[in-house]
């Protein structure tokens, strides 16, 4: 059972246009939610992340969108470069109770952005 | 920022070997530590969680006597692959929460141990 979702294993953006990676949860229970960066062999890095109570958190060149009604989360890269090739991954936690910390992971999405 | 190192980054063992992972914050005190799996174009997967002092909680379908871990102090966690064989060969990647109070985004990964199991 994949409680969170990313459909779109690979995306190809032009250098200097904007990246939007998506995101889908089914459990209702999440209430915090993270983008993690990652390349091969290595673990990721964390990007960005966003609480149930915001629908937007911005820092820098990323911006997370949290549509709560849709289960839906994107991440926005503008303007994308190069450097930002790798796979990403967005995370879902629920930060109270037993289950405080864990993470349950989306597939990934290799983004390649071309110069 | 805060540093989570793995040790070995990769190895290679016969079936039936028992290989240890060593997980260390370097620059920070890390209550909880995470291991997670992860299979060639798949996600990490949440092994278990271990808190310093404490045993380890395993998700549903993890063999807690196979993969043992231990998190004897606030700055190593180990897990050790018992009886290791070929379908264990993975990318196996550690993560430790500081105290800092950034909550869930001070979760750091380490840079991950892959595994074969000849």
């Amino acid at each position: 059972d994949q409680q969170v979702k990313q459909n779109s294993p690979s995306l190809s953006v032009q250098e200097g246009r904007i990246s939007i990676l998506n995101c889908d949860y089914t459990n209702s229970m999440f209430d915090y939610f993270l983008w993690y960066k990652k390349y091969p062999a290595e673990g990721p890095t964390f990007l960005i992340s966003i609480s149930s109570i915001k629908d937007k958190n911005e820092d820098g060149r990323f911006t997370v969108f949290l549509n709560k009604s849709a289960k839906h989360l994107s991440l926005h890269i503008v303007p994308s470069q190069p450097g930002d090739s790798a796979v990403y991954f967005c995370a879902a936690s629920v930060s109270g109770g037993t289950s405080y910390g864990k993470l349950t992971f989306g597939q990934g999405t290799i983004l390649t952005v071309h110069p | 920022g805060a540093v989570v190192s793995q040790h070995p980054s990769w190895v290679i063992c016969k079936s039936g070997t028992s290989v240890k992972i060593e997980c260390r914050s370097l620059d920070f005190q890390a209550t909880t530590m995470f291991w997670y799996r992860q299979f060639p174009k798949q996600s990490l997967m949440l092994m278990a969680t271990s808190n310093e002092g404490s045993k380890a909680t395993y998700e549903q379908g993890v063999e807690k006597d196979k993969f043992l871990i231990n998190h004897a102090s606030l700055t190593l966690s180990t897990l050790t692959v018992t009886s290791a064989h070929p379908e264990d060969s993975s990318f196996y990647i550690c993560s430790a929460t500081g105290t800092s109070g950034r909550g869930l985004g001070a979760q750091y990964f380490g840079p991950g141990t892959r595994l074969l199991v000849l």
